[in-house]
């Protein structure tokens, strides 16, 4: 196992588009995290999945992005009609549930997003 | 929302210097974590500790933890200039998702 793969790596895409990205974690992991961070700030919370249930969502997380994670496996998280605040690294991470107090998370490199 | 500050915000130091990072939190915590971030890279773990321990070590590094001032601090001793990265705590509660502080941005030169 390779850790946490995340893709694309940097998408630059028009304003108004809509964009996919892909997140594999660990395969004994259950629980999957997404994070947005901007420049010189802290990861920001956006969701997380216990298996295939999506249990909390930010208040961050406008109706234009949706995340799924279908059969618990890899997740998707979605922007639709981008704007130019959506520019950020997004970071997807992983755990084992309960045991992540032993082991904190394992981070993906990230997709960088820039909205022109 | 992020959970509290950290301190300082940039930090740097003379290879072989040591490096203490502080953070405070706000509200009461399961554990709290630090992680490592190479500029435009994931973050990366570095260690735990709990809420009822006061002081965990890892190699070069050292947390503490003070629950009724609701704080921690990081130190890394003998610092090399791969140190060179953001670090950051991050505080998880009974529902397990993590709340980052704003980092600290630490340089260490050869």
């Amino acid at each position: 196992d390779t850790g946490v793969s995340q893709d694309p790596r940097h998408k630059i895409t028009k304003r108004g588009q809509n964009v996919t990205f892909r997140c594999d974690p660990i395969s004994e992991h259950n629980r999957l995290y997404w994070y947005r961070q901007t420049l010189g700030q802290g990861p920001e919370f956006l969701t997380y999945f216990q298996n295939e249930a999506q249990l909390e969502k930010s208040r961050l997380l406008s109706d234009r992005f949706s995340a799924e994670r279908p059969k618990g496996s890899f997740s998707t998280l979605e922007i639709q009609r981008t704007e130019q605040g959506d520019s950020a690294m997004y970071l997807c991470a992983s755990s084992r549930g309960r045991e992540e107090a032993n082991y904190g998370y394992t981070f993906g490199s990230g997709t960088r997003l820039t909205v022109v | 929302s992020q959970q509290g500050e950290e301190d300082p915000q940039a930090l740097s130091i003379q290879e072989g210097e040591n490096a203490t990072m502080n953070c405070s939190y706000k509200t009461s915590i399961n554990n709290l974590q630090w992680y490592r971030q190479n500029s435009g890279r994931g973050l990366v773990h570095l260690i735990l500790i709990r809420s009822n321990e006061r002081e965990k070590h890892s190699g070069r590094l050292r947390v503490t933890l003070d629950t009724s001032k609701k704080s921690s601090s990081l130190l890394i001793t003998a610092s090399r200039a791969a140190d060179t990265a953001s670090y950051f705590c991050a505080t998880s509660n009974q529902g397990g998702k993590l709340i980052f502080g704003q980092g600290t941005e630490l340089s260490v030169k050869p």
